[in-house]
Parts: C-alpha cells; structure tokens; sequence
C-alpha cells in the first residue's frame, strides 16, 4: 500500500525555522516527483513546491522562494520541507503529495499523507 | 500567481448533472494541459478526480469528467449522489514552472 506520513509540524514564533519530514512507502521513490501543498485553517489548497525525482530540480511558489527549500533523500525514501523566516500566514496543514505519473511529472498527485499542522504564532 | 476562480458554490439535486467552471489566463488553464481537480471532504484529505484536463485515475467514478476551452475548465459531475456532497478544487500548471489552484467550491447536494 503507497503510504506518505508527514512529521515535524510545531508551533514557532515568527521568524522561526522549522524541518518537515514526508516518509513514503509503497512505491519506488525515486521514480516520481513529490510535492508539498498546505492548506489554512478554514481556507483552501495552496501549492508549496515540487521536487523531481532526482532531487536535482525544485520548484516553488512566489510566497515561499527565498524562504522554503524543498529537498529529498531517496536513500531514505524521505521528503524534506526546510521552512525558515517563517510568518503567520505561513500557519497551515502541510500534505506531502506524489505525482500520479512517474517522471517529470509533477501536475498531479495521487498519493496525499494525513499532514502535520504549522502554527507560527507569538 | 494568481489562484484560479471557482464559483464559492453550486448545488444540485440527486440524479441531477451540475459543472464547476475554474477560470484561469493563457499562463495557467488556456496555456498547458495540465488542469486537475480535487475532491476533499471535510476533514479529509483531498483526493484527485481528473488530471491533466480529461483522465480520471483509475476507481474514479465516470460520472466525473473534465474539459476545457480556452482560458476555462470545467468539472461535470453527472448522477449527482449525495456522497459527492464536498469541496471542489482545480489547479493547473503555470508560467514559472508553478502550480496554482482554484479557490475552491462547495457543491451542496439538496
């Protein structure tokens, strides 16, 4: 069974940095982009970034670049979220996601874990 | 990167067919065939109904299907069943190798 467990959600202040981790199994890891989508409270979907998958290309939306890097290390069959400067807005569920297709592919995800839950707070 | 815009809601009844239109630019929905559409129900992950603008993953229900024209996709639910009671969500792929999604619609079945 393809399965995705998000960890490292937390409360932070402002300006805080935090690490998500995305455990996958079931599939062949390497074989497929993966993605980080959140979602606020009450409020709906927002895509975060992708990596393809190598790991050797990223991509992020404008409201995290500079600040978010996205990684990945298929050893562990692992996915990272390092989120730094962090801001209130930023305060969400954050779903890992796999790509449907295998490849370049990162348009649509198949696969969504439970997420783990941001607050970035005073 | 401007979300995508989808009506707030649209209803419909029991064995009725309903559309939710998500309505993009020539840099997002009109440029790519990469339009998806998502199903979350409440306190639920989402769950992909259609990518890249017609194919539905396998299990998906055929009464679910998407088009496009232009700068607009479209998500027709057919045979509305009460279970398809949620929250609708498209995206597309846009300029900048980014993704954008739709600000979502709430489909009340009466």
């Amino acid at each position: 069974e393809v399965q995705l467990l998000e960890s490292g959600g937390d409360l932070v202040q402002p300006g805080g940095s935090l690490r998500l981790s995305c455990a996958a199994s079931g599939f062949t890891f390497n074989s497929y982009a993966m993605n980080w989508v959140r979602q606020a409270p009450g409020k709906g979907l927002e895509w975060v970034s992708a990596v393809s998958g190598s790991g050797t290309s990223t991509y992020n939306a404008d409201s995290v670049k500079g600040r978010f890097t996205i990684s990945r290390d298929n050893s562990k069959n692992t996915l990272h979220l390092q989120m730094n400067s962090l801001r209130a807005e930023d305060t969400a569920v954050y779903y890992c996601a796999k790509s449907i297709l295998a490849g370049l592919h990162y348009y649509a995800m198949d696969v969504w874990g439970q997420g783990t839950t941001v607050t970035v707070s005073s | 990167q401007s979300a995508l815009t989808q009506p707030a809601s649209v209803s419909g009844s029991p064995g009725q067919s309903i559309a939710i239109s998500c309505t993009g630019t020539s840099s997002d929905v009109g440029g790519y065939p990469y339009v998806s559409w998502y199903q979350q129900h409440p306190g639920k992950t989402p769950k992909l109904m259609i990518y890249d603008v017609t194919i539905r993953p396998s299990g998906v229900s055929n009464r679910f299907s998407g088009s496009k024209s232009g700068n607009t996709a479209s998500l027709t639910i057919s045979g509305l069943q009460a279970e398809d009671e949620a929250d609708y969500y498209c995206s597309s792929f846009a300029s900048s190798d980014t993704l954008v999604f739709g600000g979502g619609t709430k489909l009340t079945v009466l």
